[in-house]
């Protein structure tokens, strides 16, 4: 079965650039996706297609993808912007998650 | 606005059955693939099912196939995902996602709100 490989958490100071990474073998030749959930909401689509925006997704949300990591960056951090964070991708017809990020806004 | 409502969730024991339902709303459904995904109690994101907006296209996650059957009507614009031999480790928050497209091979960029699944004797 294909993995998706995400750090438990990562912290950043508001203000700052936080980078979160998403590992998988041959990534780059898949289209990745990103989401946030706040805790006790339902997820959202932060990025599709490695690096697309829907509508309403702020500027500082963005993606990129290449080699074997995918990588969400988040520009100018707020304190709204704590939440956990996945990755996602198709392989062989399944969809698989990252196993999710906790982003401390500290 | 696009909306996804599920319901039909609810407490069931070991080796029972239950069906969960999706009403969608506000999009061309019969456009869209659809999408049941579960987070167990504290843990992350976990694909379940997708059907393709004709349902062309149906995958299972290895763990719930031969058990669960998703399905599709494009004149109620609903998603259906039925659920059979359930176990304790199917306990969670389900929830219904619309596709990026008509086969099932993007993101889900609509999610519902959730409906809770608990399998306990």
């Amino acid at each position: 079965s294909y993995d998706l490989t995400q750090p438990p958490s990562v912290s950043v100071s508001p203000g700052q650039t936080a980078s979160i990474t998403c590992s998988g073998d041959q990534l780059g030749n898949k289209y990745v996706s990103w989401y946030q959930q706040r805790p006790g909401q339902s997820p959202i689509l932060l990025i599709y297609q490695d690096k697309k925006r829907p509508s309403g997704i702020p500027e500082r949300f963005s993606g990129s993808n290449s080699g074997n990591s995918a990588t969400l960056t988040i520009s100018g951090t707020q304190a709204m912007d704590e939440a956990a964070y996945y990755c996602q991708a198709w392989d062989s017809s399944t969809a698989v998650f990252g196993g999710g990020t906790k982003l401390t806004v500290l | 606005e696009e909306q996804l409502v599920e319901s039909g969730g609810g407490l069931v024991k070991p080796g029972g059955s239950l069906r969960v339902s999706c009403a969608a709303s506000g999009f061309n459904f019969i456009s869209y693939s659809m999408n049941w995904v579960r987070q167990a109690p504290g843990k992350g994101l976990e694909w379940v099912a997708s059907i393709s907006s004709e349902r062309t296209f149906i995958y299972y996650a290895d763990s719930v196939k031969g058990r669960f059957t998703i399905s599709r009507d494009n004149v109620k614009n609903s998603v259906y995902l039925q659920m059979d031999s359930l176990r304790a480790e199917d306990t969670a928050i389900f929830y219904c996602a619309k596709g990026d497209g008509s086969a099932p091979i993007g993101g889900f960029d609509i999610w519902g709100q959730g409906t809770m699944v608990i399998v306990s004797s």
